[in-house]
Order: C-alpha cells, then structure tokens, then sequence
C-alpha cells in the first residue's frame, strides 16, 4: 500500500520564489528521503532525514521532518527553471528490510 | 561514467511476447531494486536483491522474474506480456544495510504491450 502522499499533487510558481512541498507517511520509519525526477528520466536523491533529525539542509533545500504528525516538508528557495520536475518522498519503514515506499509526487513547475 | 545503466530505454512489443530488461550498476552496491512507474508516475517496488539473494518479493505476476548473475547485475524478465505491463520500468541500487540509504536509479526502460 502507499505509504507516503504529497501535497499538492502540483504547484506551478515563478522564478525567484519559493516552493515547498509536503509529504503524510502511515507508518514509523527509520528515515525519509526526497528524490527528483525530471521528464523521461530516473530519479535522483536530494537528501535523507533520519527520525531522531527534525531538520536538514542542502544548497537551496530545507527538510523538515515531524514524527508526531508523521509529516514532512521539502522547500526549495529562489527556486530556478530547472528545479521545474516531479519530486516524491519515500519513506523506510521500520522492519520493511530495507524497503523504500515511495509517494505520489508533486509536479513542480518554474515559469521563467 | 554511468552509475547505474539499463538496457533497452525503449520496448515496444506485442502480447505474448517474452522480453527481458537488463540492468547493470558500477558503484559497488550490493543491494538492487526493480521499480514499475505507472502513467500516473506511481513508484511501486517489485523485487529487491542483495548480494544476489531475493530479499523482496512484492505481489507481482509470477510472469516477471527477476535473474541476478552476480551483484553488479540484476535483470527483469517477463514472459507472455500483457497490456497492463506497459509502464517506465527502473533498476536501482544502494548499500546494503539494515536500513535503507539512497538509492541510485537508472534512466527507465519504457515499455509498451500493443
């Protein structure tokens, strides 16, 4: 079953501002991960959050991580045209032997 | 160099037919994945391997069956396809430990069962 959701399911901005997308999980995990995945291509991972972590940066990414809302956010600052793809949480659930169950993406879309 | 590479990108076959996609990965990992991502961009895992062992076995078709040769290579078979098989199928691959780290993915092989 799907572990993960995020909202919005797409979220159109323009350039310079910032994004933030949010990801609901089901289950306690050992971490959670956010990946891109830009039109006709693989996924590509953008950071890990551990559990006992309730925040992480990298460049213009910010993670947040809620365990007691089982909730977590990506937010991407001043964001550019290519940031423009599909971005997915996946989460690794305790006891899923080393399983990632990924969610249903948001489309992020750019407009120079 | 590319980390983790598939073959084909594109299968366009009929139903019935047996074909197979190959994955290969050149960064030491010793656990590999098979991803089915629907039209609606639904990530869903099929099979896992480690260390050339089958750890994860989803609720998939017995007609898909995975083969590891050795831990660098994990390929994907499926016999008499269907027209819901048509999907973007992805090789990944990741460290092996007892929880999951990034994984690396492939490009995707498109595959569409006329």
């Amino acid at each position: 079953s799907q572990q993960g959701e995020e909202d919005p399911q797409a979220l159109s901005i323009q350039e310079g501002e910032n994004a933030t997308m949010n990801c609901s999980y089901k289950t306690s995990i050992n971490n959670l991960q956010w990946y891109r995945q830009n039109s006709g291509r693989g996924l590509v991972h953008l950071i890990l959050i551990r559990s006992n972590e309730r925040e992480k940066h990298s460049g213009r990414l910010r993670v947040t991580l809620d365990t007691s809302k089982k909730s977590s956010s990506l937010l991407i600052t001043a964001s550019r045209a290519a940031d423009t793809a599909s971005y997915f949480c996946a989460t690794d659930a305790v006891g899923s032997a080393r399983q990632l169950t990924f969610g249903s993406g948001t489309q992020l879309t750019v407009l120079p | 160099d590319t980390a983790v590479s598939q073959t084909p990108k594109y299968l366009v076959t009929q139903m019935g037919n047996d074909k197979s996609i190959k994955c290969e990965q050149n960064l030491g990992h010793d656990t590999m994945y098979w991803y089915k991502q629907d039209s609606k961009k639904f990530l869903k895992i099929m099979f896992s391997y480690n260390n050339k062992e089958l750890i994860i076995n989803e609720t998939v078709p017995n007609r898909f069956s995975p083969k590891s040769p050795d831990k660098a290579h994990l390929n994907l078979h499926i016999n008499s396809l269907e027209l819901g098989d048509s999907a973007v199928y992805f090789c990944a691959s990741s460290q092996g430990t007892p929880i999951a780290y990034e994984q690396y993915f492939g490009p995707g092989t498109r595959l569409t069962v006329t």
